[in-house]
C-alpha cells in the first residue's frame, strides 16, 4: 500500500523557522517527482515546487523561489519543506504528492498556522 | 508560465445528471493534463492522467478527453459523492506544473 504520511499541524509565530516532512512508503521513492502544494484557506491548489529524489533535482515555481527550500533524504524516503522566516501569509494547508502520473498519491496535509 | 482556465467556476446539477467541466490551456500541453477531485477537508485525489486515462480505482462514469489546449472532464451520471471541487493540472512545461483555479460541482 502506498502511503505519504505528513508531519503534524504546526502553530508558529511570524519570523519562526519551520521544517515539515512527508514520509513515503509503498513505491520507489527515488523514481518519481515529489511535489509540495499549498492551499490557502478557501482557495485553490498551488504547486510550490518539486524534487526528484533520485538525483535531488529541485525546481521551484516562480512565486515560491527563494521563499522555501525543498529537500529529500533517500535513506529514510522522506521529503521536506522548509521555511527560515515564516509570515502570517504562510498560513495554509500544505500537501505533499507523488507518483508516476506526477501526483497519483497525496499526503493527508499539514496545517501551518502563523500568528502572533 | 502556462495558465489553465477552468469553466464554469460553479456547476449546479442534480444527482443523475451529466456534468461537463472544461479546462483551457494558454498554450499547448499536448496530452499532459490531469484532473483531480477534492472534497471538503480531504486531500485531492487523482481521477484522470494524460488527458484520458482513468487512475486506479476511479469509476467508469468519469472520463477525460482533449489534447493541445482544450480538455473536458465528463461525469456521465452524478452520484451524491461526486459533489466536490475539480482541478486540472498540466505537466507539459516547467516552471511550473500549473493547476487550474477549480470548478465546484454543487447540488442544485
Amino acid at each position: 500500500e502506498v502511503q505519504l504520511v505528513q508531519s503534524g499541524a504546526e502553530v508558529k509565530k511570524p519570523g519562526d523557522s519551520l521544517k515539515i516532512s512527508c514520509k513515503v512508503s509503498g513505491y520507489s521513492f527515488t523514481s518519481y517527482w515529489i511535489g509540495w502544494v499549498r492551499q490557502m484557506p478557501g482557495k485553490g491548489l498551488e504547486l510550490m515546487g518539486s524534487i526528484f529524489p533520485g538525483d535531488s533535482d529541485t525546481r521551484y515555481s516562480p512565486s515560491f523561489q527563494g521563499q522555501v527550500t525543498i529537500s529529500a533524504d533517500k535513506s529514510i524516503t522522506t521529503a521536506y519543506l522548509q521555511w527560515t522566516r515564516l509570515r502570517a501569509s504562510d498560513t495554509a494547508m500544505y500537501y505533499c504528492a507523488g507518483g508516476a502520473a506526477l501526483f497519483d498519491y497525496w499526503g493527508q496535509g499539514t496545517l501551518v498556522t502563523v500568528s502572533s | 508560465e502556462i495558465v489553465l482556465t477552468q469553466s464554469p467556476a460553479t456547476l449546479a446539477l442534480s444527482p443523475g445528471e451529466r456534468a461537463t467541466l472544461s479546462c483551457r490551456a494558454s498554450q499547448s500541453v499536448s496530452s499532459y493534463l490531469a484532473w483531480y477531485q477534492q472534497k471538503p477537508g480531504q486531500a485531492p485525489r487523482l481521477l484522470i492522467y494524460e488527458a484520458s486515462n482513468r487512475a486506479t480505482g476511479i469509476p467508469a462514469r468519469f472520463s477525460g478527453s482533449g489534447s493541445g489546449t482544450d480538455f473536458t472532464l465528463t461525469i456521465s451520471s452524478l452520484e451524491p459523492e461526486d459533489f466536490a471541487v475539480y482541478y486540472c493540472q498540466q505537466r507539459r512545461n516547467w516552471p511550473p506544473w500549473t493547476f487550474g483555479q477549480g470548478t465546484k460541482v454543487e447540488i442544485k
